[in-house]
């Protein structure tokens, strides 16, 4: 079964780094996903699409302070010199045939 | 610049009905899949369906046999009619336009409309 697997919560610093992890189950970790940021009162914004071999592509307008990589089954997504406005949940997604599936989300506190 | 704009949502009775609209603008509508993705309270993201460019289409189980989704390539709408709602249906539904043509990850989002199933 395809599941992503994320932590339910992280904080970090204004001006600090953040690094956000996104794990794919066993049998899929070559998969593809895509980060979205859900901001409070806001619709989501797509952010990135990051492959197992480290390609990815970027939104319109994403500023380069967001970054993906990848380890594995495991996809990442830093934000460096965090800014307030970067407060929310973000949630990482991936799709198989006739199916999309999203993980439970993080939030991500800016202190 | 793609704007999409969900309409339809309310409150409706369990068991009840209620039809979504999202209209579509700032780009070739019939070239790309279009999903559905829904968010209850205090919940996470969760897909809910999407049709292909073509109209081939896919439920999440928990929708399944009880929603269709739907497209006007004339009109550039995407629908959702949702039959036999139940109170866990009850989430901010929003509309979406794939990558591709076919069902992958969604790169435009609309703002959402509201669904509440309740007595």
């Amino acid at each position: 079964q395809l599941v992503l697997t994320q932590s339910p919560s992280a904080s970090a610093s204004l001006g600090a780094s953040v690094k956000l992890t996104c794990t794919l189950s066993s049998d899929h970790s070559d998969y593809p996903i895509a980060w979205h940021q859900l901001q409070p009162e806001k619709g989501p914004r797509y952010l990135m699409k990051f492959n197992s071999d480290g390609s990815h592509t970027k939104g319109d307008e994403i500023p380069n302070r967001f970054s993906g990589s990848t380890s594995g089954a495991e996809r990442y997504l830093t934000i460096s010199s965090l800014q307030s406005e970067d407060e929310g949940d973000y949630y990482c997604q991936t799709w198989g045939t006739g199916v999309m599936v999203f993980g439970g989300g993080t939030k991500l506190t800016v202190l | 610049e793609v704007h999409l704009l969900e309409s339809g949502g309310g409150l409706v009775q369990p068991g009840g009905s209620l039809r979504l609209s999202c209209i579509a603008s700032g780009f070739t509508f019939n070239n790309y899949a279009m999903t559905w993705v829904r968010q209850a309270p205090g919940k996470g993201l969760e897909w809910v369906a999407f049709i292909t460019s073509s109209g081939g289409t896919s439920f999440a189980d928990s929708v399944k046999g009880r929603f269709t989704i739907s497209r006007d390539n004339f009109d550039n709408t995407l629908f959702l009619q949702m039959n036999r709602l139940r109170a866990e249906d009850t989430a901010i539904y929003y509309c979406a336009k794939d990558f591709y043509h076919s069902g992958s990850y969604p790169v435009d989002w609309g703002q959402g409309t509201l669904v509440t199933v309740s007595s």
